[in-house]
């Protein structure tokens, strides 16, 4: 089993639409919750973190977190053609670990 | 504000051949980490340096060595490299077990 499993898409939603983009994670001592949108040939770049249970928003975007069911999501409202990326989860440990624990992304295309 | 930045951007070597890669880290962060990513994949976690030491270790092998200066900059060392070294290195700057922000990332081609 995976530590980070995303579905790998791709998603294809219309533009305006809401996506959704989900990430289970293994490891129940996971504590941070990050998600990064990375572009064709660039690096990923952060956009959401998220630490308690519950939602987060900020902008379009709201990451959701439940570390019962150990499931992540975001969420993007009003989805624009320039929102087509990777999205990337990534979670950690926070005690005495600090390396990131990337997912393989979830390809996300917005039809125009 | 600069952010982080990496060097070279692009590079091909031949098996066996070293090489070093370089990366400095946003103003005001002390903490470097590396992560290798290859096509399609998620990036892979190499190291962690704060206080020009190394405090993290993934899955790699010693072949992958690394460095930080007192100016906080950071270089990884590959040695031998291998036809399965081709990926994307990104260096990843921070605070220490704050939000990582990545760099541009260097293409490394293994020919």
């Amino acid at each position: 089993q995976k530590e980070v499993e995303q579905n790998s898409g791709p998603l294809s939603v219309p533009e305006g639409a809401i996506a959704s983009l989900n990430c289970t994670y293994s490891d129940r001592g996971s504590q941070s919750f990050f998600w990064y949108r990375q572009y064709s040939g660039k690096s990923p770049e952060l956009i959401m973190s998220i630490y308690s249970n519950g939602d987060k928003e900020d902008g379009r975007f709201t990451a959701q977190l439940n570390k019962a069911s150990q499931y992540v999501s975001l969420l993007i409202r009003d989805s624009q053609p320039s929102d087509s990326a990777t999205y990337l989860c990534a979670v950690r440990l926070d005690t005495g670990r600090r390396a990131l624990t990337f997912g393989s992304g979830t390809r996300l295309q917005v039809q125009p | 504000d600069a952010g982080v930045t990496q060097s070279p951007t692009h590079l091909i070597k031949t098996r066996g051949q070293q090489v070093t890669l370089r990366c400095s880290p946003k103003s005001g962060h002390d903490t470097v980490s590396w992560y290798q990513q290859a096509l399609g994949q998620g990036p892979q976690f190499i190291f962690q340096y704060y206080e020009e030491e190394e405090r993290q270790r993934g899955n790699f092998p010693d072949r992958f060595s690394g460095h930080q200066f007192p100016n906080y900059s950071s270089e990884l060392n590959v040695n031998a490299l291998l036809l399965g070294d081709s990926a994307l290195y990104l260096c990843a700057s921070s605070l220490v077990n704050r939000e990582q922000f990545f760099g541009p990332g260097t293409r490394l081609t293994v020919l």
